[in-house]
């Protein structure tokens, strides 16, 4: 069955220090990986997306076919980077499948 | 900023009506999808359609009804089939055949059931 999992539910941090969110997934084929944010009274925007390889706002996440993973990572976290993040896979009819969500709380 | 809205923001209803969340997309987007945000459980797709008078259920449908007469709107009624209706909906939508396979999100409605 496809499925995402995002095993922390509630992650705090100082400002400075890394932070990783951890994303696992279970897909039979190539999956295609997103990292979704919502800051607070915002809408839920994309972050990246693993096809593009790129970084935003300081983000970064590997594709892991092995471990079947995708964690989103920053070296330095900052405050305002506090927020929800979804972590979702899209499987082959277009739709996504969200994991649960991890709260990020970056304190000063 | 424009795109995808959804109305109302804020939407009450007593046990046994039925209500319609509205939303409206003006990006010319072939799909529009229904999830369902609960804490603790992430989003859930409710309905979605791909085309114009076409749609298809999607995890949780039951208690649910969709339409999809016009390619900007995709209203969701909840039915008072609906054994837990109060929670935070979002509409989004997406472009037909890009590989890029992304979803742009309204600002959700959040319903509650008196």
């Amino acid at each position: 069955a496809q499925r995402v999992t995002q095993p922390e539910k509630l992650l705090s941090v100082f400002k400075g220090a890394p932070v990783e969110l951890k994303c696992n997934y279970s897909y039979s084929g190539s999956p295609e990986l997103f990292w979704y944010v919502q800051y607070s009274r915002q809408r839920l925007q994309l972050l990246l997306r693993h096809i593009s390889r790129e970084s935003i706002k300081g983000f970064t996440a590997d594709l892991n076919k092995g471990e079947t993973s995708f964690h989103l990572k920053k070296p330095f976290a900052q405050e305002e980077d506090s927020a929800m993040y979804y972590c979702a896979l899209t499987d082959q009819g277009g739709k996504l499948i969200f994991g649960q969500g991890t709260e990020l709380s970056v304190k000063p | 900023d424009g795109g995808i809205t959804q109305s109302p923001k804020y939407l009450f209803r007593k046990e046994g009506q039925n209500v319609t969340l509205s939303c409206e997309q003006n990006l010319n987007h072939d799909a529009m999808y229904w999830y369902r945000q609960d804490p603790g459980q992430g989003l859930r797709l409710i309905y979605y359609s791909q085309i114009v008078n076409d749609f298809q259920k999607g995890d949780i449908a039951e208690g649910y009804s969709v339409s999809r007469e016009k390619k900007e709107s995709f209203p969701l009624t909840v039915t008072s089939a609906q054994k837990n209706p109060t929670a935070f909906y979002l509409c989004a939508s997406k472009t037909s055949g890009s590989f890029l396979n992304e979803q742009f999100f309204g600002p959700g409605t959040r319903l509650t059931v008196l």
